[in-house]
């Protein structure tokens, strides 16, 4: 039981690339999430998904695209990466129950650095 | 909209000492309320987290009581070691949806 996985753990892009981080999780949950991670800003949501086909924006989706893949997969797409986007991201996911509400658990983090 | 505000850190203690991060929170209705722990190269883990007004959670020694009346919970720990060296968040769930808002982070180092 391998949890939340995350790929790749570490990446550096230039201006304008493009790339996928990919997200998996084990545990039959419903809902994922996508965060990114900034010194003193604590984590701020960019995309979740409540179940399997669905998709919503969170915080700051702004240059970011999502995929529901099946149960198990979300990815996380930047199409035109800029510096903006140089940050730790964390992908989660939850049962999003009555009776385990909210408790989310999370992957090791993707630590991405645009130049 | 939901908001977490943590104390400012970073927090450095001695071993053994008494720690105490502050937690307030604005929402309406009825939060969930959680702390989640950071270990230097991992992802966040729960934890603990309470669910209803005057609820403590507790988890390896780590206690926070939710308190509806100064909409606060704050994170204890009588005697702080070595490994509780990390960043803890503060976060809510509203009751709209199982979305988490999380405070700033508190980073905290015990030294020996």
């Amino acid at each position: 039981n391998a949890g939340v996985t995350q790929t790749p753990k570490f990446q550096v892009l230039k201006t304008g690339q493009s790339m996928t981080l990919q997200c998996a999780q084990d545990m039959n949950h419903n809902s994922m999430y996508w965060y990114r991670q900034d010194p003193g800003m604590g984590l701020r949501l960019i995309y979740y998904s409540a179940s399997e086909g669905t998709t919503d924006k969170g915080e700051v989706p702004n240059g970011y695209n999502v995929s529901r893949l099946n149960k198990r997969e979300f990815s996380l797409r930047l199409e035109s990466a800029a510096p903006s986007q140089t940050s730790v991201y964390f992908c989660a996911s939850s049962e999003a129950t009555p009776q385990s509400r909210e408790t989310q658990y999370f992957g090791p983090g993707t630590r991405l650095l645009v130049l | 909209g939901n908001s977490v505000t943590q104390m400012e850190g970073p927090v450095t203690l001695s071993e053994e000492a008494f720690l105490t991060i502050n937690c307030t929170y604005t929402a309406t209705g009825y939060p969930s309320l959680f702390w989640y722990v950071q270990y230097p190269g991992e992802g966040l883990q729960l934890l603990l987290k309470a669910t209803k007004a005057d609820d403590k959670g507790s988890n390896k020694g780590f206690e926070a009581t939710y308190r509806k009346e100064t909409t606060s919970f704050h994170l204890e720990k009588g005697s702080v070691q070595v490994s509780d060296s990390a960043v803890y968040f503060c976060a809510l769930s509203g009751t709209s949806g199982s979305r988490l808002t999380f405070g700033e982070g508190t980073q905290l180092t015990v030294n020996p």
